[in-house]
C-alpha cells in the first residue's frame, strides 16, 4: 500500500483565494482526520470522519473552513477565503476501526503558505 | 489547549547515549502513544500503551506509564544519528472514540 496520499504537497497563494487540500487514505481505514500544525499552535486536530461521515468538526477554526468525504478512498479540505493567518502544515492521517487502540497514519502534508 | 506537554522541548546528544523524553498530561486518559515526525515529513507511529499497563518495549525503545502521576517517559537506547526528530506523545480521553490530542514535542538531535 502507498500509505495516506496527499495534495498538492506545497501550495503557495493569496489572501482571499480558495484552497482545496486533498487526501486518499489507506485502503480499508474506516477513520479519516485533518490536521494543523504550526509553530504557535503544535498539531491540532480540525475534524475527523467515520465511514465518510463527520464526526467530531469542533477543531475547525471558523466557517472559512470545511471538509468533506464523498467516499471512502477521498476527502478534501477547503479554505475559502484563504487568509495569512491559514498558513500552516496540513495533515491527513487515517486509522483501522475504532480509534481507541488503533494507530494513526500519517501522511506527508501539504505546505500551505498564503501571502 | 495542550493536553500533553513533553520535557524538555529540545534535546541534544552523542551517538549511543540515551535519550529519556517525558510527557505529562492532564486528565485521565485510555492510552496513550508515541509519535515520532522527521523534518519536513509526517507523524509515524512508535508505541501505545494502554492506561493499565506500567511499561512496553519496542526494539530501542521503552515507555512507561504513571498514571497516578499523569506521565509517560520514552526512552531510546544507544541512539542513531537517524533517531533525530521531534517526539510527540498523543493521548486519547475517555469517551472521545478516535481523537488524538498531541503534546508540545521534543526536539532530539543525535549527533556523530
Amino acid at each position: 500500500d502507498a500509505g495516506v496520499i496527499q495534495s498538492p504537497r506545497h501550495e503557495v497563494t493569496e489572501m482571499g483565494q480558495e484552497v482545496t487540500l486533498r487526501c486518499k487514505p489507506i485502503s480499508g481505514h474506516d477513520y479519516l482526520f485533518w490536521y494543523r500544525q504550526t509553530m504557535m499552535r503544535g498539531l491540532e486536530l480540525l475534524i475527523y470522519f467515520n465511514n465518510n461521515v463527520p464526526i467530531d468538526d469542533s477543531g475547525m477554526p471558523e466557517d472559512r473552513f470545511s471538509a468533506k468525504m464523498p467516499n471512502a478512498s477521498f476527502s478534501t479540505l477547503k479554505i475559502q477565503p484563504s487568509e495569512p493567518r491559514d498558513s500552516a502544515v496540513y495533515f491527513c492521517a487515517s486509522s483501522l476501526h475504532a480509534g481507541q487502540y488503533n494507530e494513526q497514519f500519517f501522511g506527508p502534508g501539504t505546505r500551505l503558505t498564503v501571502l | 489547549s495542550q493536553q500533553g506537554e513533553e520535557d524538555p522541548q529540545a534535546l541534544s546528544i552523542q551517538e549511543g547515549e540515551n535519550a529519556t523524553m517525558n510527557c505529562s498530561y492532564k486528565t485521565s486518559i485510555n492510552n496513550l502513544q508515541w509519535y515520532r515526525q522527521n523534518s519536513g515529513r509526517g507523524l509515524v507511529h512508535l508505541i501505545l500503551i494502554r492506561s493499565n499497563e506500567r511499561e512496553k518495549h519496542s526494539g530501542r525503545l521503552r515507555v512507561t506509564l504513571d498514571t497516578s502521576k499523569k506521565s509517560s517517559s520514552l526512552l531510546i537506547t544507544a541512539s542513531r544519528a537517524a533517531d533525530t526528530a521531534s517526539y510527540f506523545c498523543a493521548t486519547i480521553l475517555p469517551g472521545t472514540a478516535s481523537k488524538l490530542t498531541f503534546g508540545t514535542g521534543t526536539r532530539l538531535q543525535v549527533t556523530l
